[in-house]
């Protein structure tokens, strides 16, 4: 079965400092990838994804992203967090076998620390 | 603008109740979600459409019916049935149901039972 996981329930992090946010992920074939970001009470909203090529992702607001097929990953990272990007992070990988739908990691909450 | 509409944001149901949550979009997109989410745990599929006229169950569809009379439009009906609707609702469209497709989401509406 595809699956999803999230490793993480919770991540802190001070402000300027570096995050990541851990995803990974189990399919029988090519993987496609998604990361969405929730603010509280509000919907989800796209923040990049990997279909295929380079293995480095850029998406909004300064997120990137890292394919690494070896270790079945796909980690959300910024250089510099900033404390407005304190908020709720689903990873999401497309099930092939299951027509098409997206499959959803229980959802990773970043606190930024000013 | 454009996007994806839902209402209302909070709902409250009496035990016994139908209530409908509605959902339009005006992105002309063909395919429509509806979500659950529920603390601690990632999005649950509940119904999707692919094309006017047509729908099909996700994976929590005891419960619930929807309806896709118009492009725009995907309302969900939590019916007596559900045993348990206290929970945040996320309706969601994409271009079509190509994998490679991101998905849009509507701000979301919070039912609870009383």
């Amino acid at each position: 079965a595809q699956s999803v996981a999230q490793p993480e329930d919770q991540v802190n992090v001070a402000e300027g400092n570096p995050l990541t946010v851990k995803c990974t992920y189990s399919v029988s074939g090519n993987p496609y990838l998604f990361w969405y970001v929730q603010y509280p009470n509000r919907g989800l909203q796209f923040l990049l994804k990997y279909i295929t090529g380079d293995n480095l992702v850029k998406g909004s607001y300064g997120f990137e992203a890292e394919f690494n097929k070896s270790q079945t990953s796909f980690h959300l990272k910024k250089p510099s967090a900033l404390v407005s990007d304190s908020a709720l992070y689903f990873c999401a990988v497309r099930d092939l076998d299951s027509n098409y739908q997206l499959i959803w990691g229980a959802g990773t909450k970043l606190i930024i620390k000013p | 603008d454009g996007g994806i509409t839902q209402s209302p944001k909070y709902l409250f149901r009496k035990e016994g109740q139908n209530v409908t949550l509605s959902c339009e979009q005006n992105l002309n997109h063909d395919a429509m979600y509806w979500y659950r989410q529920d603390p601690g745990q990632g999005l649950r599929l509940i119904y999707y459409s692919q094309i006017v006229n047509d729908f099909q169950k996700g994976d929590i569809a005891e419960g619930y019916s929807v309806s896709r009379e118009k492009k725009e439009s995907f309302p969900l009906t939590v019916t007596s049935a559900q045993k348990n609707p206290t929970a945040f609702y996320l309706c969601a469209s994409s271009p079509d149901r190509s994998s490679y497709n991101e998905q849009f989401f509507g701000p979301g509406t919070r039912l609870t039972v009383l």
